[in-house]
């Protein structure tokens, strides 16, 4: 099976710009999904797609996607955003789904 | 409103089994395939199982093939993991799962709180 791999951890000033990416093979095929786990939290979808947000996400996170690269990049941080953020996607050829080791990001 | 909620874990001795659950309202669990994603204490999250949406088809990441076993009952709108010879490294967070209607595979719309599983003798 596949694996998916993403940055170490990041720090970012309130109200700048953060990027951080995710790599793998089956992100050629398949979309990544972003997960932000608050600390103490459950995670929860903030990115899915090409670049879709669910309902309440706000328009401060977006993606792009590259051949085996996706990138999650949140504009103006908020204190809020500080949390664990993990790239995911299905893995290839299987019905199975793949977890990058996730990426602390620090505000 | 939709809600996914754990229950079931607890401490376990190595070797010995455990019944988690996740039981759903909102919804029906008939139309929505369900994973069980775990989290080990200062770890990542790691995917482990799910169940179609018709209930015939699961997968298993390779770590718990042939130990763990997920099943539903559309009675209870309940679905289950059943965890045997369970070892120290299954310590972790449990947590289901709910894909999106119209998504991919596991695109989660909405997650449970999440139930703790601590395995030690």
């Amino acid at each position: 099976s596949s694996e998916l791999t993403q940055d170490p951890p990041v720090s970012v000033a309130l109200g700048q710009t953060v990027r951080i990416t995710c790599q793998g093979d089956s992100l050629r095929t398949y979309y990544a999904r972003w997960f932000q786990q608050r600390a103490g939290q459950a995670p929860r979808l903030v990115m899915y797609g090409f670049d879709n947000r669910p309902s309440g996400i706000p328009d401060r996170f977006s993606v792009s996607n590259s051949g085996s690269t996706s990138s999650l990049t949140i504009s103006g941080a908020q204190a809020e955003d500080e949390a664990d953020y993990y790239c995911s996607s299905r893995d290839s050829g299987v019905n199975r789904v793949l977890f990058a080791g996730g990426t602390k990001v620090t505000v | 409103q939709v809600k996914l909620v754990e229950s079931g874990g607890g401490a376990v001795q190595p070797g010995r089994s455990l019944k988690v659950s996740c039981a759903a309202s909102g919804f029906s669990v008939r139309n929505f395939g369900i994973h069980w994603v775990r989290q080990a204490p200062g770890k990542g999250l790691e995917w482990l199982t799910f169940i179609s949406v018709d209930g015939t088809h699961k997968e298993y990441t390779d770590s718990v093939k042939g130990r763990f076993t997920i099943s539903r009952d559309t009675s209870k709108n309940t679905v289950y993991l059943q965890m045997n010879s369970l070892r120290s490294d299954d310590t972790a967070i449990y947590y289901c799962a709910r894909d999106s209607r119209y998504g991919d595979l596991g695109e989660y719309d909405s997650w449970g709180q999440g139930t703790r599983v601590t395995v030690s003798s």
